[in-house]
């Protein structure tokens, strides 16, 4: 089983739509929680990181954490075609830096 | 700033053959990761450079990998000999120590192994 499972979709909504994306994770030393955005054929850029439980919102994007249920959610409002990508949770555990964990990525298209 | 450059874009080779991936980092970017990504397994990290020093390769998959970062602004993912199973995106990235949460990744290589 892998330490971050992320199920890979495809999800297609219509523009307008709110979207939630979803990771569930196993290693409870995690603290750090990113969601990448990756559009086709560029490497993943990163688009919001939490630290902890909590709530971090940034215009349309909410990051949420629940480190009790190990699972950690990516909310868009307002999605536009635009936001059209593959997202990916990824998280560490604050104490080596660069062993980012990686989900498998959801592909997100948004048409209008 | 460019940005993480890695060249070539595409790389189409046989089976035996040997295969070098290169890599330019952000300067004054002082951490390096190999990454590789499939459909299957997603991003695996492969391995890590810190200030040129290679810090974890425990993801090496097999011998037939090698890394090498000569200096700041260079390194090298090389796979001698190619197997069609290595056929995936391979992505460079760099960070520095005060952002870890941040990678920067270049735009990858394609790699087939036919």
């Amino acid at each position: 089983q892998k330490e971050v499972e992320q199920d890979p979709g495809p999800l297609s909504v219509p523009e307008g739509a709110i979207v939630s994306l979803n990771c569930t994770y196993s290693n409870s030393a995690f603290q750090y929680f990113m969601w990448y955005r990756q559009y086709s054929r560029k490497g993943p850029e990163l688009l919001m990181y939490t630290y902890s439980s909590g709530n971090k919102e940034d215009g349309r994007f909410t990051a949420q954490v629940d480190k009790s249920s190990k699972y950690i959610s990516l909310f868009i409002r307002d999605s536009q075609p635009s936001d059209s990508a593959t997202y990916l949770c990824a998280m560490n555990r604050g104490s080596t830096l660069g062993r980012l964990y990686f989900g498998r990525g959801t592909q997100l298209t948004v048409w209008p | 700033d460019a940005g993480v450059i890695q060249s070539p874009r595409h790389e189409v080779t046989e089976m035996g053959q040997e295969v070098t991936l290169r890599c330019k980092p952000i300067s004054g970017h002082d951490y390096l990761f190999w990454y590789r990504q499939t459909m299957m397994r997603g991003l695996e990290l492969l391995i890590y450079f810190n200030n040129n020093v290679p810090i974890d390769d425990s993801g090496m998959p097999e011998d037939r990998f090698s890394a090498k970062m000569p200096n700041a602004s260079f390194s090298t993912l090389k796979i001698q000999p190619s197997e069609p199973r290595d056929s995936a995106v391979y992505f460079c990235a760099s960070t520095q120590h005060a952002t870890n949460e941040k990678l920067f990744f270049g735009s990858g290589t394609q790699l087939s192994v036919l």
